[in-house]
């Protein structure tokens, strides 16, 4: 069964500050990694996937992420941070035999001024 | 590109009454849609699979007499919610996945009900 971990509740940092918001998966096949935002009261908007390719897979608004198959990882990055990216953020995976997405439990990022 | 909408944004209702949410895709076509659920400060779960032309396909758990879901074109899906109750009160969120570009799934802004 697939399944996401996201480890932290919530991650605090200060505007400008390099950011991280973990996430380990795990797939019986090769993973589609995705990262979505979702803002309060709104629907999830997508950033990025990972389904083949480079490690490092840049999105939207300046996100990126690494997949990392011996750690099981796909941790999202930006090298800094915005008051205005506070926001719930959620990983997801997929098998690549299926369309089911599972997503994490969501980490919230909270970017002070 | 890849827009999805949802109507209505929130709809307040008495218990033991219908609700109809649609889900649109405004500029793909979506063989697949997906409707989740979404509690307070909780993650998605999937209620159910819907395909243009055929039945959902709904998840363990989900009473599918309930939640009725009718996926008649390749643009629109719908959500109607049954006798609904207090308890069904929540977030309600569709997905729609291009038909030409099945690894992606695009949100609609959801559909926040409240079942008084």
């Amino acid at each position: 069964a697939q399944s996401v971990a996201q480890p932290e509740d919530q991650v605090n940092v200060a505007e400008g500050n390099p950011l991280t918001v973990k996430c380990t998966y795990s797939v019986s096949g090769n993973p589609y990694l995705f990262w979505y935002v979702q803002y309060p009261n709104r629907g999830l908007q997508f950033l990025l996937k990972y389904i083949t390719g480079d490690n490092l897979v840049k999105g939207s608004y300046g996100f990126e992420a690494e997949f990392n198959k011996s750690q099981t990882s796909f941790h999202l990055k930006k090298p800094s941070a915005l008051v205005s990216d506070s926001a719930l953020y959620f990983c997801a995976v997929r098998d690549k035999g299926f369309q089911k997405l599972v997503f994490g439990t969501g980490t919230r990022l909270l970017v002070s001024p | 590109g890849a827009v999805v909408s949802q109507h209505p944004s929130w709809v307040i209702c008495k218990s033991g009454t219908s609700v109809k949410i649609e889900c649109r895709s405004l500029d793909f076509q979506a063989t697949t849609m997906f409707w989740y659920r979404q509690f307070p400060k909780q993650s998605l779960m999937l209620m159910a699979t819907s395909n243009e032309g055929s039945k959902a396909t709904y998840e363990q758990g989900v009473e599918k007499d309930k939640f009725l879901i009718n996926h008649a074109s390749l643009t629109l899906s719908t959500l109607t919610v049954t006798s609904a109750h207090p308890e069904d009160s929540s977030f309600y969120i569709c997905s729609a996945t291009p038909s030409e570009n099945r690894d992606t799934q695009y949100f609609g802004p959801g559909t926040r009900l409240t079942v008084l």
